[in-house]
């Protein structure tokens, strides 16, 4: 079946670092690919997303570029605040399923 | 326009009783989705709701778990004779699909639900 691999964390960085948080996916079809962000205490929202390859989804400084040749959806920023220190999911919907199949998330903290 | 809301925010029960969590969509959205994160984990999808119709169900349980979203009213997920094992935070999402085209789905702040 359907499955998104994240890279582990914790990820601790200092602020202004660059970050990168690794996605691959296995999938059947030709998903949708999704980075959602998890603030303490709330729910899912929805960072960036990409319906097809080479697409490149991007939002309040994060980009992410679906590459279909390596199934891959890696997150990327080039300055991190301590604002952005919450958890990150990726996520797939394959076409047709509607279902969202997540990764494990990745705990990421931004210190000053 | 509000988004999606859920009902309880927190949830206690002792092992026996039953958990009805509560999910009203974002207003023009017929499509309702529940998730179940366990602490430290991903979110795992359990069921698929359209109004009066479950679509989806290939991630609920067997036993205890059912999901409803009738005509009027919020979705409603409830689980019968909670044991320990069902503490986990509950999300549910809306979206405004049509056919096989894929849309965003929009989260609730979830239900934490703990089983004592």
């Amino acid at each position: 079946g359907d499955s998104v691999t994240q890279m582990e964390g914790p990820v601790t960085l200092s602020e202004e670092a660059f970050l990168t948080i690794n996605c691959t996916y296995t999938a059947t079809g030709y998903p949708s690919l999704f980075w959602y962000v998890q603030y303490p205490g709330e729910g899912l929202q929805l960072l960036l997303k990409a319906t097809k390859a080479d697409d490149k989804g991007s939002n309040k400084g994060f980009e992410a570029t679906y590459r279909k040749e390596t199934t891959s959806f890696h997150l990327e920023k080039g300055s991190v605040q301590v604002s952005d220190s919450a958890v990150y999911f990726c996520a797939l919907s394959d076409q047709g399923a509607q279902k969202l199949v997540f990764g494990q998330g990745t705990r990421l903290t931004i210190n000053p | 326009n509000a988004g999606v809301m859920q009902n309880p925010r927190h949830l206690v029960r002792r092992r026996g009783q039953e958990a009805r969590l509560r999910c009203s969509p974002m207003k023009g959205h017929s499509h309702v989705y529940w998730y179940r994160q366990l602490p430290e984990e991903g979110l795992k999808f359990m069921v698929y709701l359209q109004k009066e119709n479950i679509i989806d169900e290939s991630g609920m349980p067997k036993e205890r778990f059912s999901a409803e979203f009738p005509k009027e009213g919020p979705s409603i997920l409830r689980i019968q004779q909670v044991v320990r094992g069902d503490s986990a935070a509950y999300f549910c999402a809306s979206s405004p699909t049509e056919g096989q085209i894929v849309r965003e789905q929009f989260f609730g702040p979830g239900t934490r639900l703990t089983v004592l």
